[in-house]
């Protein structure tokens, strides 16, 4: 596709659901990022996938976080039993290998009630 | 310590007046780059700019540009002639190489810009 593609846009969860993000790529990009975004503050790196080695994770921040790559391309951010701390916009990103441009997502909606 | 740090967390312009977002940040490494994103209220980030480490002359693109102060560690963006279409949260980042071998991207934590008619 021509740009980062993410689903679903939206998501509400009840406390205790298990939830996953998908994240479709720019075809070709070695590099993907997932970023959290809190309601007004930055992204925070939470994991980085080179083709589907999954580099550094060292931002999940519980182990109810996991995420995937297994074929290079799509990837898939899956959390397991929210909780309200985890409502946020999960940001995924791509780059071709040492580039100097990121292409973000829309980003995915995440309130978990 | 902070990577990225953005001390502004809100700042007003005048239409039509230059405006300058500040930014400094902390790394190691010698070959690294800096980035600003624009994130409109509608959420998507929008790339603006790019500075490389060894650059040697400072970023233009358009009305931006980026002020790289590479021995205070400063990379502050200045728009110039500022539009009502400007208003929006600025994040910089930082691309650095880590440990783990591969290229780290993170942001600060942004700055509200809000442009007055």
């Amino acid at each position: 596709g021509a740009g980062v593609s993410q689903s679903p846009r939206y998501k509400v969860a009840k406390r205790g659901q298990d939830v996953a993000l998908r994240c479709d790529p720019i075809s070709g990009h070695v590099s993907l990022f997932w970023y959290q975004q809190a309601l007004g503050q930055g992204p925070e790196f939470l994991t980085y996938f080179q083709n589907e080695a999954q580099l550094d994770k060292s931002g999940l921040p519980s182990d109810r976080f996991f995420a995937e790559r297994p074929e290079g391309s799509v990837s898939t951010l899956k959390i397991q039993r929210t909780q309200q701390e985890d409502s946020a916009v999960y940001l995924c990103a791509s780059s071709w290998m040492g580039a100097n441009v990121l292409t973000f997502g829309a980003g995915s909606r995440l309130t978990v009630l | 310590a902070q990577k990225i740090t953005q001390t502004q967390p809100g700042m007003f312009v005048q239409e039509k007046e230059a405006v300058t977002l500040d930014c400094t940040y902390d790394t190691s490494d010698p070959s690294y780059g800096l980035f600003w994103y624009k994130q409109p209220s509608s959420g998507e980030m929008i790339f603006l700019i790019y500075q490389g480490s060894y650059d040697q002359q400072n970023a233009t693109e358009g009305r931006y540009s980026l002020n790289f102060q590479k021995a205070r560690k400063s990379a502050n963006l200045v728009i110039s002639a500022s539009q009502l279409g400007d208003s929006a949260m600025y994040f910089c980042a930082m691309r650095e190489r880590i440990s783990g071998g591969y290229q780290k991207v993170t942001f600060g934590t942004g700055t509200k810009l809000q442009v007055i008619p």
